[in-house]
């Protein structure tokens, strides 16, 4: 079953612009990770929020998250062509065993056009 | 410090056939997780291997199954193909901490295997 729920499905924009990408989820959390992944191939880890933090930065990327409104968002700012790929939020259900069993959402197909 | 690593990267089967796919977690790490990704979708957790158990399954028939090695590497067997089965396969790894105080600690994905079913 699905947990989180990109938004928006698809997005498409020019290279400089900032990508905003939107996740929710129905059920507590442990932590929310954000991937990428290139046409076809495997996962690549980009921030790892917990449920206690409410904002995280690595290089161009910010993450929020909002445990009352059990959503996230994933914020690219300038963006670059080589960021055209599909972003996935990934949520570890709270539960004592779950550690590490992720639900994902469908994505979001970002284009970023040179 | 190598990443997770899988194998084969593509393979082609048969309906009925049986299929095996291999996985080293990253270096550290003890547990290996086991998804399946359907051409447009997000993957869907199939099971998680901890000190060569499996400790947590998704809705996944009997048919896939699993085997963690002393040297923390997994498998994952299918069964029976069906034509549904052809989908990217992939592994991920993580240190486990079973302490209920603790929210997780990241989890790293391979570039998984391509299965096709025909």
């Amino acid at each position: 079953s699905q947990q989180g729920e990109e938004d928006p499905q698809a997005l498409s924009i020019q290279e400089g612009e900032n990508a905003t990408m939107n996740c929710s989820y129905k059920t507590s959390i442990n932590n929310l990770q954000w991937y990428r992944q290139n046409s076809g191939r495997g996962l690549v880890h980009l921030i790892l929020i917990r449920s206690n933090e409410r904002e995280k930065h690595s290089g161009r990327l910010r993450v929020t998250l909002d445990t009352s409104k059990k959503s996230s968002s994933l914020l690219i700012t300038a963006s670059r062509a080589a960021d055209t790929a599909s972003y996935f939020c990934a949520t570890d259900s709270a539960g004592g065993t779950s550690y590490g069993k992720l639900t994902f959402g469908q994505g979001t197909i970002l284009t970023v056009h040179p | 410090d190598a990443g997770v690593t899988q194998s084969p990267t593509h393979l082609i089967k048969t309906r009925g056939q049986q299929v095996t796919l291999r996985c080293s977690p990253k270096s550290g790490h003890d547990t290996v997780s086991w998804y399946q990704q359907a051409l447009g979708q997000g993957p869907q957790f199939i099971f998680q291997y901890y000190e060569e158990e499996e400790r947590q399954r998704g809705n996944f028939p009997d048919r896939f199954s699993g085997h963690q090695f002393p040297n923390y590497s997994s498998e994952l067997n299918v069964n029976a193909l069906l034509l549904g089965d052809s989908a990217l396969y992939l592994c991920a790894s993580s240190l486990a901490s079973w302490d209920r105080g603790f929210s997780g600690n990241t989890i790293y994905f391979g570039e998984g295997s391509w299965l096709t079913v025909v």
